[in-house]
């Protein structure tokens, strides 16, 4: 069984710019939601993705987007990148949203922005 | 709302010596809570989860956690540390209803040999 998976590991962008995040679930999950993990802090819920459909989101702005495609993987886009956007971003799957679901993590990407 | 607070940012224990990692949280209700461990370029591995029931709880590694309402706590042990579990942990916190968990900023644990 394939754990969760991200790409890339890391990445380097300039303000301004637009980033795509990839995730692949578990197989089995049809659930992904996304944290933002800045450096020294817990991380952050950005959003929730459900059988393709956005399931909540937490206090980010619109230029965080996402998708989830048919797999059950996950795409993060963030555009007009600015300087705090730096920062670990973790992919979590589960096999179903409800809060009794473990989310399994991945191992994240390394977001720098300069 | 609800929040998780971990006193200690850093925490360092000789190996072989017992740990004790400090969860505070912040909710009305009956929280569903989490500890989850992080190695250095790995993601967040499952420790323990409460969510009812038995207020001491099992976990992986040899951790246990018991959940104390009146002092809004869940509190992570082990008796004896390894030096491999140097490495940082976070609690979490998630509500009734809800599909995010919310973390507190993590305690860093190092070991000395």
């Amino acid at each position: 069984e394939t754990g969760v998976t991200q790409s890339p590991t890391h990445l380097i962008k300039t303000r301004g710019q637009q980033v795509t995040l990839r995730c692949s679930s578990q197989s089995g999950h049809n659930t992904v939601s996304w944290y933002q993990q800045a450096l020294g802090q817990g991380p952050q819920f950005i959003f929730q993705y459900y059988r393709e459909e956005e399931n909540g989101r937490g206090n980010f702005p619109p230029r965080f987007s996402g998708l989830q495609f048919p797999n059950y993987s996950s795409e993060l886009n963030v555009n007009a990148l600015e300087l705090d956007d730096s920062a670990l971003y973790l992919c979590a799957s589960s096999p179903g949203p409800s809060e009794y679901n473990e989310q399994f993590f991945g191992p994240g990407t390394r977001l720098t922005v300069l | 709302a609800q929040s998780v607070t971990q006193p200690d940012i850093h925490i360092t224990v000789s190996e072989g010596a017992s740990l004790e990692l400090r969860c505070n949280y912040s909710y009305g209700a009956t929280p569903y809570l989490f500890w989850y461990v992080q190695s250095p370029g790995q993601g967040l591995q499952l420790l323990l989860k409460y969510f009812s029931g038995d207020t001491l709880v099992q976990g992986i590694k040899g951790f246990e956690a018991e959940f104390k309402r009146s002092q809004s706590s869940f509190n992570l042990r082990k008796p004896s540390v390894h030096w491999s579990d140097a490495a940082e942990y976070f609690c979490a916190v998630g509500t009734s209803g809800t599909y995010k968990y919310i973390f507190g900023t993590g305690t860093r644990l190092k070991v000395l040999a």
